[in-house]
């Protein structure tokens, strides 16, 4: 149990263009998920945290207009990168956490995203 | 604030070797603690957790204590296999504060 995908797996956009980034909990209710973005052999950076129907909280350095991120339901949160850029490129990875198993995040394959 | 440091790496070692990998933290009261996999491409996985002082975790060979006197949670396994070779990182419950990461690659 308590599987999360993410879509696309891979993604490579022109710069200036959006991507959008879905992040699904398939088999339980997701109370609050959570955004991370990694760089090549390093550790995972938290960007933000979105809770079901409330604005995300986004980490300190992380510009909210420009990844934009929407909790629409308790399956579902989407991560949008706005106007994209090369130094946009990294591997961003969802994780999901439910009301009952409240201190274990469960994570998603992560999406690879390059900005040509 | 909360944080964790982890030991760091690489590390190499040959198949069927034994295998520690350091954790400790600083936190507020007692989290639970984490250590995760990360092979090659992929997300994340859960490979063990420990919820209270003194627990155990296990999982594939894999143990961790949870050493409240020490702050402390070093994973251990006693005989180490190729398809082991991944990045491990530990974490603390809440925001989940994440470790380095501690890239290990198994040698035949």
């Amino acid at each position: 149990g308590a599987v999360v995908s993410q879509h696309p797996s891979w993604v490579i956009c022109k710069s200036g263009t959006s991507v959008k980034i879905e992040c699904r909990s398939l088999d339980f209710q997701a109370t609050t998920m959570f955004w991370y973005r990694q760089f090549p052999k390093q550790s995972l950076m938290l960007m933000a945290t979105s809770n079901e129907g409330s604005k995300a909280t986004y980490e300190q350095g992380v510009e909210k207009d420009k990844f934009l991120i929407n909790h629409a339901s308790l399956t579902l949160s989407t991560l949008t990168v706005t106007s994209a850029h090369p130094e946009d490129s990294s591997f961003y990875i969802c994780s999901a956490r439910s009301g009952r198993a409240w201190n274990e995040q469960f994570f998603g394959p992560g999406t690879r995203l390059t900005v040509l | 604030g909360d944080s964790v440091t982890q030991m760091e790496g690489p590390v190499t070692l040959s198949e069927e070797a034994f295998l520690t990998i350091n954790c400790t933290y600083t936190a507020t009261g007692y989290p639970s603690l984490f250590w995760y996999v990360q092979y090659p491409g992929e997300g994340l996985q859960l490979l063990l957790k420990a919820t209270k002082a003194d627990d155990k975790g296990s999982n594939k060979g894999f143990e961790a204590t949870y050493r409240k006197e020490t702050t402390s949670f070093h994973l251990e396994k006693g005989s180490v296999q190729v398809s082991d070779s991944a990045v491990y990182f530990c974490a603390l419950a809440g925001k989940s504060t994440f470790g380095d990461g501690t890239t290990l690659t198994v040698k035949p």
